[in-house]
């Protein structure tokens, strides 16, 4: 168990909708990251948060927005659904912002259909 | 740009047999990390490794075994005597860091790995 808690685990949603995935980092972990992970386009860094604060940007959606509340926890909030939206999403944490062990929740495998 | 290349996609053995997976990688940051993670077919990742750019000691752990050499920018992974848990995807990545300070993670595509009984 890596201590990253995501849920849910499993989400079945329509094209069009609008949903929001919830990632709890490990304990004293500042840094937040989301990934995607996809058949096509593989492990694919989103966004980083550290402190509350975003850190770092990847290729992600403009249809796709997160935070990172002062308890820490993160929520990824995905929004007018397409069908290659399709994929898994990793939460990870770290202690540190930069270089550090990413320790990675089980996952929400979203599915659009 | 920072990249990482997995050229094996699959790699299939019979237990008790060595393997070696390939991981090479670009950077032009003089400071960078290098990881590698465990896919197992439960689907999470499980961090194995973590090497920084200053230290190219391999290191040993178990029947884990890791060659970091950055004249050929290299970071390969010998499972010794595998055994059919360590059925997995394994992934290679690098920590961007440097001057933005991120700790962003890019992946190489993974290298499937099926060891039968």
């Amino acid at each position: 168990d890596s201590g990253v808690t995501q849920t849910p685990k499993h989400l079945i949603t329509a094209t069009g909708q609008r949903v929001t995935l919830r990632c709890s980092p490990r304990s004293g972990d500042l840094s937040v990251y989301w990934y995607q992970q996809s058949l096509d386009q593989g492990l694919q860094f989103l966004i980083q948060y550290y402190n509350g604060e975003e850190r770092a940007k990847g290729n992600i959606l403009e249809r796709f927005s997160a935070q990172q509340f002062p308890d820490l926890h993160s929520e990824l909030n995905l929004s007018s659904l397409e069908l290659g939206d399709s994929a898994l999403y990793f939460c990870a944490s770290s202690v540190e912002g930069a270089y550090g062990i990413q320790y990675f929740g089980a996952g929400t495998r979203l599915s659009v259909l | 740009a920072q990249k990482v290349t997995q050229a094996q996609t699959e790699i299939s053995v019979v237990e008790k047999e060595d393997v070696t997976l390939d991981c090479v990688y670009e950077t032009r940051d003089t400071t960078y990390y290098l990881f590698w993670y465990k896919q197992p077919p439960s689907g999470e990742l499980v961090f194995l490794i973590r090497r920084n750019s200053f230290d190219e000691q391999n290191e040993i752990s178990g029947r884990y075994s890791w060659n970091f050499q950055k004249s050929t920018s290299s970071f390969n992974f010998t499972i010794t005597a595998s055994q059919v848990v360590d059925s997995a995807v394994y992934f290679c990545a690098l920590s961007e860091g440097g001057s933005s300070n991120t700790g962003k993670l890019i992946f190489g595509q993974g290298t499937t790995l099926q060891v039968k009984p």
